[in-house]
């Protein structure tokens, strides 16, 4: 059981607007930024989101983070057939003094 | 560009040891801090732990300590983790990673399995 929660599917039609969620409490996602990783099919994860909504080079604007309080979302507008992935959140956890990611959520475009 | 590459991983029997490297090159690594990541078959991902850029310092989550030890070494511009006692649960894809996950290597299959 991760400490910060994501919901397990998520499902959106080509051109629609998603989010995904992921909750934490006070020690992580309340005092910490958030970072949303893609990971496509057999692939190794990719940062997609770090800091306070930043985009590493290459990274479409399409995709955007919030955060209020202790949760966080990830959006992804425009959605394309090739946004199917498990994106996953991270954060650091000032009780655990770790890194902690969600469990992933698996989106389907269909 | 950088570049993370693993190896070392393989098949090893419950309570063996295996040593994972990770070579990195594209970047100054000794400015990096280095994490490893781990993903059990069909399962989310795991963090394993940290090093600070110098090698001086390495932090882990609380279920790995003491079985399993990070190391750095900017002279080789090499990352490297050490597992010692290996159980079936240890089974997973293990990931290298820069500072805060922005690049990661292709990953490395650890099995254990008698």
């Amino acid at each position: 059981q991760s400490v910060v929660t994501q919901p397990p599917s998520a499902s959106g039609t080509p051109g629609q607007r998603v989010t995904i969620s992921c909750s934490g409490s006070s020690s992580n996602i309340g005092s910490n930024t958030v970072n949303w990783l893609q990971q496509l099919p057999g692939t190794s994860p990719k940062l997609l989101i770090f800091g306070k909504n930043q985009r590493p080079s290459g990274v479409p604007d399409r995709f955007s983070g919030s955060k209020s309080g202790t949760s966080a979302s990830l959006a992804i507008s425009g959605l394309q057939s090739e946004d199917e992935a498990d994106y996953y959140c991270a954060t650091w956890d000032d009780s655990l003094n770790n890194w902690v990611f969600g469990g992933g959520t698996k989106l389907t475009v269909l | 560009e950088v570049q993370l590459v693993e190896s070392g991983g393989g098949l090893v029997q419950p309570g063996g040891s295996l040593r994972l490297s990770c070579a990195a090159s594209g970047f100054t690594f000794s400015s990096y801090s280095m994490s490893w990541v781990r993903q059990a078959p069909g399962k989310g991902l795991e963090w394993v732990g940290n090093i600070k850029q110098d090698g001086s310092e390495a932090f882990y989550v609380d279920s790995l300590k003491g079985r399993f030890t990070i190391s750095k070494d900017n002279a080789k511009n090499s990352l490297y983790l050490q597992m010692n006692s290996l159980r079936p649960e240890d089974t997973a894809v293990y990931y290298c990673a820069r500072r805060n996950f922005d690049f990661w290597g292709q990953g490395a299959l650890v099995t254990v399995s008698s």
